[in-house]
């Protein structure tokens, strides 16, 4: 069973455009949200994260917005440029307890 | 700061035969991860160590795979014997604690082919 649902699989923006990925999760025990990227090659690496007492965290063009009621979460990234391009993973974990991840989305940014 | 260590970065084996994967995490992180991410989906904790005791390997498929963390810091994930389905990136982790919150730091991987 997947925990943590993400969407869409694929995702092709013009530079300069706004880029938006959503997750979904059932178990409501998960109190930690994080968003990785990860270029060919590489392992993840954390990008931004938050947790479920706050609705949206924002650091430079990223944003995460958080709908506790609905279990979903989402990634925008603003101003998409051609360097974001890579794959992203949305996952959730409870404190103490495994990350559990979506299964990504390619992001490819169009110059 | 130097990163996770991995290695080798890509190895290639037959089905039926054994591998073995090397992990040194970052100095100082009590907590390691190693995953497996299958092309096209997100990475799958297979075992979590807290210093060199296990905290969850529930998902670790035992009759072929086994992890140790001596010492509590470097790890090693064998496979023995290997199937078509094993052929994915193993991925190692690791953490400052194992507590939700505590940032993973990933490193690059050893991409595993069984053929």
């Amino acid at each position: 069973q997947q925990q943590v649902k993400q969407s869409p699989q694929s995702l092709i923006v013009q530079k300069g455009g706004i880029s938006i990925i959503n997750c979904a999760y059932e178990n409501t025990a998960f109190d930690y949200f994080p968003w990785y990227q990860q270029f060919p090659g590489k392992g993840p690496a954390l990008l931004i994260a938050i947790r479920p007492d706050v609705s949206e965290k924002k650091e430079g063009r990223f944003t995460i917005s958080f709908n506790k009621s609905a279990k979903q979460f989402s990634l925008h990234i603003m101003d998409s440029q051609p360097g974001d391009s890579a794959t992203y993973f949305c996952a959730a974990s409870s404190t103490g307890n495994q990350f559990y991840f979506g299964t990504g989305t390619s992001l490819t940014v169009i110059p | 700061e130097a990163g996770v260590a991995q290695s080798p970065r890509y190895k290639i084996i037959e089905k039926r035969q054994s591998v073995a994967f090397w992990c040194n995490p970052i100095s100082g992180h009590a907590t390691l991860y190693w995953y497996q991410q299958i092309l096209g989906q997100g990475p799958k904790l297979l075992i979590q160590f807290q210093n060199n005791g296990v905290v969850d390997d529930s998902q670790l498929p035992k009759d072929r795979f086994s992890a140790e963390r001596l010492k509590g810091v470097d790890s090693t994930l064998k496979i023995q014997p290997a199937k078509l389905e094993d052929s994915a990136v193993y991925l190692c982790a690791s953490s400052l604690g194992s507590v939700g919150g505590n940032i993973q730091y990933f490193g690059a991987g050893t991409r595993l082919s069984v053929l």
